[in-house]
């Protein structure tokens, strides 16, 4: 069974770009969550999703958004990059809601210049 | 609110010892407890869950945790270390109060490093 598929793996932007992250959860796993990893904050929770609705979101500004689709991938954009926004982005995901384990996929690098 | 506390950012120990990572969480009702690795450049593996069926949970690559109500505690262990044991240890709640959510809050990590 493929596990959670992210994409791009690595990714540079500059200050005021907008970008795209794609997640590919696990197949049969309609939850998906969205994390952000940096050294300075550690692992901070950004949205939680299931059936293509929002259950769950973090304290993030505005700037940072998410979806989900019919097939259970999902997608999160940062509009108005900030230097601060670099990090790793992993996202996870579970066959439902309810305290139920996570798989996470290898993330995506995001970089700000 | 919940919240995690993991006892020493950096651990080291010798090849064959016992390893022993602190996991601390404060919350009204006992939560959801997970224990995940890191590994450089990847995501993280889950290591083992506490979802109170039983209180020693035993886990992937001879790890086990024992949850301590009294204590609030969920600390990892591992009878032997092995080489390839060094990475970053989280252990992390989700609310079991707040119904059905899978969010998660981590700890602040363990990098554990095992010393030939």
């Amino acid at each position: 069974k493929a596990g959670v598929t992210q994409t791009p793996r690595y990714l540079i932007k500059t200050r005021g770009q907008q970008v795209t992250l794609s997640c590919s959860p696990i197949s049969g796993h309609r939850s998906v969550s969205w994390y952000q990893q940096t050294p300075g904050q550690g692992l901070q929770f950004l949205f939680e999703y299931f059936s293509e609705t929002q259950r769950n979101k973090g304290n993030f500004p505005g700037r940072f958004s998410g979806r989900q689709f019919s097939n259970s991938r999902s997608e999160m954009n940062v509009s108005t990059l900030e230097l601060g926004d670099s990090a790793l982005y992993l996202c996870a995901s579970s066959p439902g809601p309810g305290g139920q384990p996570q798989h996470f996929g290898d993330g995506t690098r995001l970089s700000i210049l | 609110a919940q919240s995690v506390t993991q006892l020493g950012s950096h651990v080291s120990v010798s090849e064959g010892a016992l390893v022993l990572l602190r996991c601390n969480y404060s919350s009204s009702v006992p939560p959801y407890l997970f224990w995940y690795v890191q590994y450089p450049n990847q995501g993280l593996q889950l290591l083992l869950k506490y979802t109170s069926a039983a209180t020693l949970v035993k886990g992937i690559n001879g790890f086990e945790a024992e949850f301590k109500k009294s204590e609030t505690s969920f600390h990892l262990t591992k009878p032997s270390a092995h080489m390839s044991d060094a990475a970053e240890y989280f252990c992390a709640v989700s609310d079991r109060s707040r119904g059905a959510t899978n969010k998660l809050i981590f700890g602040t990590g363990t990098l554990l490093a095992v010393q030939p």
